[in-house]
């Protein structure tokens, strides 16, 4: 079965850096592109970038780019989504989620497989 | 940018329920996808490339395209379809979500 298992809940203090897992299993992890979406309480869902496994190409929303970094671990099959300095607004259920097709087609692709996401809470 | 609407959609089960996607420039080959939320729960892709359906998706969702609008049917809703209902270009980086849909129970 293919999926992607993400970490745990997370709470953290302003200022302080943190990176969140997502393990992919059922599948060639660098097949695929792997994208992150932030959903804030209450809202809508907000696409953050996508990330290639094979050669960690990365394609960064300019809402996000330069607020996180996303990076991969082939040996684990595990994708990562990174804070340097975390502030109050980061505050969001995280998703990992990855491309339907193969990343030798195209990287223009919708998720089909979804993470069941990791809620990050940042308070003082 | 990609609109939904309406905000909100009122239906009955069983009755159709027709939700609305616009794009405000021209969506790249067809590249736009549908997804379907409910609360506490990831995300679930419906609707890809307009109008094909993802895998083990039921065939009273379907989906159409008219230039920049698109439409999300269901034909006759199930109790389980009371969701948050999201389209998403993917023609363009970067790729975007619309605001979303909420059908609700009427």
């Amino acid at each position: 079965e293919v999926q992607l298992v993400q970490s745990g809940a997370e709470v953290k203090k302003p200022g302080e850096s943190l990176k969140i897992s997502c393990k992919a299993s059922g599948y060639t992890f660098t097949n695929n592109w792997i994208g992150w979406v932030r959903q804030m309480p209450g809202k809508g869902l907000e696409w953050m970038g996508i990330i290639y496994p094979g050669d960690s190409d990365t394609r960064y929303s300019p809402s996000f780019e330069g607020q996180v970094t996303f990076s991969v671990d082939k040996s684990t099959n595990t994708a990562y989504l990174q804070w340097s300095s975390l502030k109050a607004s980061d505050t969001a259920i995280y998703y990992c989620a990855r491309h339907r097709i193969s990343a030798t087609v195209t990287s223009h692709d919708v998720f089909a497989i979804w993470g069941q996401g990791t809620m990050v809470t940042v308070s003082s | 940018v990609l609109t939904q609407s309406p905000a909100t959609l009122s239906v009955s089960p069983g009755e159709r329920a027709t939700l609305s996607c616009r794009a405000s420039q021209s969506v790249t080959s067809s590249y736009l996808a549908w997804y379907q939320q409910k609360p506490g729960q990831a995300p679930r892709l419906l609707i890809y490339g307009a109008s094909s359906r993802a895998t083990g998706i039921p065939d009273r969702f379907s989906g159409s395209e008219s230039g920049t609008d698109f439409t999300l049917t269901i034909s006759r809703l199930e109790p389980e379809d009371f969701a948050v209902y999201y389209c998403q270009h993917y023609g363009r980086l970067p790729f975007s979500f619309g605001p979303g849909t909420t059908v609700e129970i009427k």
